[in-house]
C-alpha cells in the first residue's frame, strides 16, 4: 500500500521569502504521479504543481517547484516570493500510474504567510 | 467553462438518518471521484464512478454508496449515520487523457452529524 507522509503540521513564513514545505511517501510502483495541492480556507482543493515519477526534471510553476528526489521518495514544494494568497493548508498527493486513479493524500501543512 | 459544482454547501443531520450528496463534473469530463476529508486530515477516497459503474472503491463500509448519472454527474448516499460521518465530503472529476487522470475538486459539502 502507498502511503505519503508530511511531518510539518504548521508552518510561517514573512512576504516575499521562500519557504519549503516536505514530503515523503512510500511506494513499490515504477509508474506514478505526484501533486501538491492547495486548499485555502474557503476550502476548494487547488492542482498547484504536478510530477511525473518517470521525469528526472523538477516541475515549475511559476513561483512554485519541486525538488522530486525519486530514491529517497521525496517530493517537497518550494514556494518563492511568498504571498498573502498563498496562506492555506498544503497537501502532498500520490497517484498510481494506470487505470485507478485514485489520490492518495497526506495529512497537509498549514501554511501562514506573514505581512 | 463551469468547473465542478456541489449541492448542498452544507447539511445537518442526526444519527441514523441517511444523506445524499450531489456532483455535476466539469464541462467535458466523465469520470467522479468521492473523497471524504475529516477535521485537520486530508481527504480519503471513498470511491469513484466512470461509465455508470463503480470502478474503483476505498476502505469505506457499504452505508457508503453512489450512483453516476447518464450526464456524468453523481451522488454520494450514506445511511445510517454516525457521528464519524461528520466531514467534508469533496467530489473530483476527471478525463482520462493519455494516461493522467488530473482531477478537479469541487468545494465540498460539509456535513454535520449531531
Amino acid at each position: 500500500a502507498q502511503t505519503v507522509t508530511q511531518s510539518q503540521p504548521e508552518m510561517s513564513v514573512q512576504e516575499a521569502e521562500t519557504v519549503t514545505l516536505s514530503c515523503t511517501y512510500d511506494t513499490s510502483e515504477n509508474n506514478y504521479y505526484l501533486f501538491w495541492y492547495k486548499q485555502p480556507p474557503s476550502r476548494q482543493m487547488i492542482l498547484v504543481i504536478r510530477q511525473e515519477a518517470y521525469k528526472q526534471q523538477n516541475a515549475t510553476e511559476n513561483r512554485f517547484s519541486v525538488n522530486f528526489q525519486k530514491a529517497a521518495k521525496s517530493f517537497s514544494l518550494k514556494i518563492s516570493d511568498s504571498q498573502l494568497g498563498d496562506t492555506a493548508m498544503y497537501f502532498c498527493a500520490f497517484m498510481k500510474g494506470g487505470a485507478t486513479n485514485k489520490l492518495i493524500f497526506g495529512t497537509g501543512t498549514l501554511l501562514a504567510v506573514q505581512p | 467553462d463551469a468547473g465542478v459544482t456541489q449541492s448542498p454547501t452544507h447539511l445537518i443531520k442526526t444519527r441514523g438518518q441517511q444523506v445524499t450528496l450531489r456532483c455535476s463534473p466539469k464541462s467535458g469530463h466523465d469520470t467522479v471521484s468521492w473523497y471524504q476529508q475529516a477535521l485537520g486530515q486530508g481527504p480519503q477516497f471513498i470511491f469513484q464512478y466512470y461509465e455508470e459503474e463503480e470502478r474503483q472503491r476505498g476502505n469505506f463500509p457499504d452505508r457508503f454508496s453512489g450512483h453516476q448519472f447518464p450526464n456524468y454527474s453523481s451522488e454520494l448516499n450514506v445511511n445510517a449515520l454516525l457521528l464519524g460521518d461528520s466531514a467534508l465530503y469533496l467530489c473530483a472529476s476527471s478525463l482520462v487523457r493519455g494516461g493522467l487522470d488530473e482531477q478537479f475538486f469541487g468545494p465540498g459539502t460539509r456535513l454535520t452529524v449531531l
